[in-house]
């Protein structure tokens, strides 16, 4: 079946820097990839729509110059954590559209622990 | 605007027992799709079923059995004979429908219920 991945699985780093974190469609082309955040013990939110070739959809409340889309290819979507602070970590998970056959579905990736220091 | 009431936020069973999740939608859209997927303590959600708004028939899929009411606008989802291994964390979602012919939008999720199946 369609297989979603996302890379890196977790991340550690201090506050300040910038983390990329990469969801591919494996055996499909995804024109619509989401990316939802996740806190400790709560439900997923949508922070952002990306389709690729256009500038992404972003949430109410999601500052789009903090977190960075990019949707370069039919294949990969990037979210860049800028300047990252401790109120960032969280659990960021992405999820891709897939058109079929069978039949359309979105496929979530294994999604990435980021820990900010 | 979309939401999805999952009033449920733990349930604890001991095993074998049958266990029911409860999730209300609202949406003003008349075309749209309901999900419930599976959060183990791994992180990686597990689809386990999508309905579209058309399709009011209940689902049987082993262990597990969906009843959809839309007089109701309700979505529930029952596990009979539950198993340890069904110890996770469950998501009601809805889906408007998608862009461009697409069937599937961004999914807005319930806030989950914490199932502990106790040996």
């Amino acid at each position: 079946g369609a297989v979603v991945s996302q890379h890196p699985s977790r991340v550690i780093c201090k506050s300040g820097t910038s983390v990329k974190i990469e969801c591919r469609s494996l055996d499909f082309q995804a024109t619509t990839m989401f990316w939802y955040r996740q806190f400790p013990k709560q439900s997923l939110m949508l922070m952002a729509t990306s389709n690729e070739g256009s500038k992404a959809t972003y949430e109410q409340g999601v500052e789009k110059d903090k977190f960075l889309i990019n949707h370069a290819s039919l294949t990969l979507s990037t979210l860049t954590v800028t300047s990252a602070h401790p109120e960032d970590s969280s659990f960021y998970i992405c999820s891709a559209s897939h058109i079929g056959p069978p039949e359309e579905t979105q496929y979530f990736g294994p999604g990435t622990r980021l820990l900010v220091l | 605007a979309q939401k999805v009431t999952q009033a449920q936020t733990e349930i604890s069973v001991v095993e074998k027992e049958d266990v029911t999740l409860d999730c209300v939608y609202e949406t003003r859209d008349t075309t749209y799709y309901l999900f419930w997927y599976k959060q183990p303590p791994s992180g990686e959600l597990v689809f386990l079923i999508r309905r579209n708004s058309f399709d009011e028939q209940n689902e049987i899929s082993g262990r597990y059995s969906w009843n959809f009411q839309k007089s109701t606008s309700s979505f529930n989802f029952t596990i009979t004979a539950s198993q340890v291994v069904d110890s996770a964390v469950y998501f009601c979602a809805l889906s408007e429908a998608g862009a461009g012919g697409t069937s599937y939008g961004k999914l807005t999720f319930g806030q989950g219920t914490i199932l502990t199946v106790h040996p």
